[in-house]
């Protein structure tokens, strides 16, 4: 079985642009989560769709949005970018809300 | 609030050595916990998922062990090699909490030194 990819893997980005970040979960798996991971905060939570719905949300201003598609595939966007944006973006998915995560590779962003 | 507490939060062994890496969290009212490994710049990983029902999970040369009354998970790696040298991180998921989110520990980094 394939497992969560992301795309793309880098991006470089100037401060009030705006960034679309994609995620394909394992397939069958419904639930995908999003996580923010920086030297300084670590990995922080940002969001988790399960079926379409956003289930959770971080504590992260609204420039930071996501969406799930029917297929589970998910995306971010982050409109007015920040230096502070500048991180790993991971990407989890699962079978179902509670289960084990399983992450992709990652969107290292950077903004300059 | 739950909060996930790794130590040591650095190790470095010699290849061969048996170890074991520490995670405590606050709250025992967890539905699983899951342990991963991140290579530099890369992703995560997961090694072992244990439910809140289990007391331990092994894969190969790793075995997790879970003591919810305590708040206590370890990760004992045997025969450590220097592919193991990674950053460890450890994650609760809070049973039926509002959030449903992964809360990490802030890892342990790990040097296995030929």
């Amino acid at each position: 079985k394939a497992g969560v990819t992301q795309t793309p893997r880098y991006l470089i980005k100037t401060r009030g642009q705006q960034v679309t970040l994609s995620c394909s979960p394992i397939s069958g798996h419904r639930s995908v989560s999003w996580y923010q991971q920086t030297p300084g905060q670590g990995l922080q939570f940002l969001f988790e769709y399960f079926s379409e719905t956003q289930r959770n949300k971080g504590n992260f201003p609204g420039r930071f949005s996501g969406r799930q598609f029917s297929n589970s595939r998910s995306e971010m966007n982050v409109s007015t970018l920040e230096l502070g944006d500048s991180a790993l973006y991971l990407c989890a998915s699962s079978l179902e809300s509670m289960g084990g995560r399983y992450f992709g590779p990652g969107t290292r962003l950077t903004v300059t | 609030k739950q909060e996930v507490t790794q130590i040591p939060a650095a190790l470095s062994v010699p290849e061969g050595e048996n170890l074991v890496l520490n995670c405590s969290f606050t709250d025992s009212a967890i539905y699983n916990l899951q342990w991963f490994r991140q290579d530099p710049g890369k992703g995560l990983t997961s090694l072992l998922l244990i439910q809140s029902s289990q007391r331990e999970q092994t894969s190969g040369r790793l075995n997790a062990s879970l003591d919810k009354s305590s708040g206590r998970s370890t990760l004992y790696i045997a025969a450590s090699q220097p592919g193991d040298s990674a950053t460890y991180l450890c994650a609760v998921v809070d049973y039926g909490g509002a959030t449903n989110k992964l809360i990490f520990g802030t890892g342990t980094l790990l040097a296995v030194q030929p």
